[in-house]
């Protein structure tokens, strides 16, 4: 594909159960990033991952949160027992080099939890 | 640590021009502007780095000066498609980019 996909497009969960979101970056890009868009805010980083490397957790708001790129390019970001706060668009972007790179967004994942 | 944005909401007639600011407290690598359209995926527009030229892209352009640490994105002659949040990511040399609240743009015809 031309962009980067995420999906599900969707997904509720009950409070206490466990996602993974997947991210499917442009084919090539060294860099990957997650984050978090909550309603009327701007994203909010989470992770970045150079290649399968992982440089950057900072921005992951607990250990609930875990993301992996384990061959350097298809991204999961795993949420275990999800809770209300979690709800929130999680946005993948991919960019070609490590540095004043564009990034390219995939349309996101809206994640409620019940 | 994440940039200020100004004004938070704009509403124009098509035709108009506007301004949207954004200022960081520390010093900045690099800035970007993205738009993005309800429901959509944040779009580039275009990114300004340390010591470089004035950007622009079709009739949107931006400045950056480094001294004050603020950038501001120029639209000129506003079209229907302008619509939407924009946003400026501010990079500190740490890779990843921080993001502003964003300023919604609303184009009126």
């Amino acid at each position: 594909g031309a962009g980067v996909s995420q999906s599900p497009r969707y997904k509720v969960a009950k409070r206490g159960q466990d996602v993974a979101l997947r991210c499917d970056p442009i084919s090539g890009h060294v860099s990957l990033f997650w984050y978090q868009q909550a309603l009327g805010q701007g994203p909010e980083f989470l992770t970045y991952f150079q290649n399968e490397a992982q440089l950057d957790k900072s921005g992951l708001p607990s250990d609930r949160f875990f993301a992996e790129r384990p061959e350097g390019s298809v991204s999961t970001l795993k949420i275990q027992r999800t809770q209300q706060e979690d709800s929130a668009v999680y946005l993948c972007a991919s960019s070609l080099t490590e540095y004043n790179s564009p990034l390219h967004f995939g349309n996101g994942t809206r994640l409620t939890v019940t | 640590q994440q940039p200020v944005q100004s004004p938070q909401a704009v509403i124009l007639r098509e035709g108009e021009d506007a301004v949207i600011n954004c200022s960081s407290s520390k010093a900045l690598y690099s800035v970007h502007w993205y738009r993005q359209k309800h429901g959509e995926a944040p779009v580039f527009l275009m990114i300004l780095l340390k010591g470089g030229e004035q950007m622009r892209h079709e009739k949107i352009s931006a400045s950056f000066n480094e001294k004050k640490q603020q950038s501001s994105l120029y639209l000129t002659a506003s079209q229907l498609s302008y619509s939407g949040t924009y946003f400026c990511g501010t990079e500190y040399g740490a890779q990843k980019l921080v993001f502003g609240q964003g300023t919604r743009l609303t184009i009126n015809p």
